[in-house]
């Protein structure tokens, strides 16, 4: 099985919403990744969890919250969010952190912040 | 430093037809390359990729790419198009073991009837 699930597919919430998007994989990888893709741009990467610990944070707002919980789940944590936010979220997933690894992606979740 | 030129913003060809995706990278370490397709409103899918073993890479769908050292490529072929190509490409390269995915800006193919 080599899927990523993300859910919800959809969201739409308001500036003063708390929500959250979550992520899941069963293929053992011990690495889990954020990203977040505006149209027709390549993703931006937001977070890295390796090894259930956070590794790298790219300078994203505190309005965004990860969490790992275990190996297989990563959240993203929704908070007073701005219209700029909307975007398609994706999660990905890799063994780890070799060069060789490649990421498999989940299906996005598509906000929309109004 | 890492980077990726995708040439290509956007490539249109006929059905049937041969696709051409041109992808350079530039990389301090041996890197690993990557092509993965994203078809609308979906997520990334993962075509091929180069890890320094065969420098000729098979990938899902009948598509190739070749890795050339000296000319810093990694294009993206396949001999035929078909309608359900049509979809945004990106071309990514990993150089360091803990460095991240860098992704090219992306080339978007249509296909003609």
């Amino acid at each position: 099985d080599t899927e990523v699930t993300q859910t919800p597919k959809h969201l739409v919430m308001g500036m003063t919403n708390k929500k959250s998007l979550k992520c899941e994989q069963h293929m053992g990888h011990r690495a889990m990744y954020w990203y977040k893709q505006k149209a027709k741009k390549p993703p931006e990467l937001m977070f890295v969890y390796s090894y259930e610990k956070l590794s790298i944070n790219e300078s994203v707002p505190s309005r965004f919250s990860p969490e790992c919980p275990n190996s297989s789940l990563l959240n993203l944590h929704l908070h007073a969010l701005q219209p700029e936010d909307s975007a398609l979220y994706l999660c990905a997933s890799s063994q780890g952190d070799r060069v060789s690894y490649e990421q498999y992606f989940g299906p996005g979740t598509r906000l929309t912040v109004t | 430093a890492q980077s990726v030129t995708q040439l290509d913003s956007h490539v249109s060809v006929s059905e049937g037809t041969p696709v051409l995706l041109r992808c350079n990278y530039s990389s301090s370490y041996s890197p690993s390359l990557f092509w993965y397709v994203q078809h609308p409103n979906k997520g990334l899918q993962l075509l091929l990729k180069y890890t320094s073993a065969a420098t000729l890479v098979k990938g899902i769908n009948g598509f190739e790419a070749e890795f050339k050292k000296s000319e810093t490529s990694f294009h993206l072929t396949k001999p035929s198009a078909h309608m359900s190509d049509a979809a945004e490409y990106f071309c990514v390269v990993r150089g360091k073991w803990g460095q991240n995915f860098v992704f090219g800006p992306g080339t978007r193919l249509s296909v003609l009837p």
